[in-house]
């Protein structure tokens, strides 16, 4: 089975723009998390998806959105981007969303903002 | 509030010697906890899971946890460290009802020839 997909891998955007990043989940997991890694604030919870609904979401402000489609495919939008957005974005899937499924990451995709 | 806190942000080891990570867990219901570990320029992959099953918790490439609730402990270890084991190591915990993990802040452990 193919692993976590992420697209992109690497991301350049500059101060006020916007950027979205795409995760393909593990054939037949319906659950998509997205976290955000950073050297100061470490790995931090986004938010997470279940049947094209949001099912929860971390502390973040509300530039920062999400989606899933009915293939459990899921985007994240950051609009008005600033500095401190600069982060290697993980998307993890697990086959339902329960605690005791085991999430499964992506390879990232690191955003630079200028 | 559920949160892991590991203690020591670098460990050094000589290779075959004994690998631990320390983490200790707070959380005001029975959790679940993990072990990921991050390569360079890579995502994360899970090491071992303790779901309540058993208290020592077997994973990939010989690590292992031990689950010790009168500690809130849930350390990692390694008889013989091995230069591939050179990495960053996430403690997590999940709690029931929610599918988010709260990651600790990270080991990164290097592995000396």
């Amino acid at each position: 089975k193919a692993g976590v997909t992420q697209t992109p891998r690497y991301l350049i955007k500059t101060r006020g723009q916007q950027v979205t990043l795409s995760c393909s989940p593990i054939s037949g997991h319906r659950s998509v998390s997205w976290y955000q890694q950073t050297p100061g604030q470490g790995l931090q919870f986004l938010f997470e998806y279940f049947s094209e609904t949001q099912r929860n979401k971390g502390n973040f402000p509300g530039r920062f959105s999400g989606r899933q489609f009915s293939n459990s495919r899921s985007e994240m939008n950051v609009s008005t981007l600033e500095l401190g957005d600069s982060a290697l974005y993980l998307c993890a899937s697990s086959l339902e969303a329960s605690s005791y499924n085991e999430q499964f990451f992506g390879p990232g995709t690191r955003l630079t903002v200028l | 509030a559920q949160s892991v806190t590991q203690l020591g942000s670098h460990v050094s080891v000589s290779e075959g010697a004994l690998v631990l990570l320390r983490c200790n867990y707070s959380s005001s219901v029975p959790p679940y906890l993990f072990w990921y570990v991050q390569y360079p320029n890579q995502g994360l992959q899970l090491l071992l899971k303790y779901t309540s099953a058993a208290t020592l918790v077997k994973g990939i490439n010989g690590f292992e946890a031990e689950f010790k609730k009168s500690e809130t402990s849930f350390h990692l270890t390694k008889p013989s460290a091995h230069m591939r084991d050179a990495a960053e190591y996430f403690c997590a915990v999940r709690i029931t009802g929610a599918n988010n993990l709260f990651f600790g802040t990270g080991t990164r452990l290097t592995v000396i020839p």
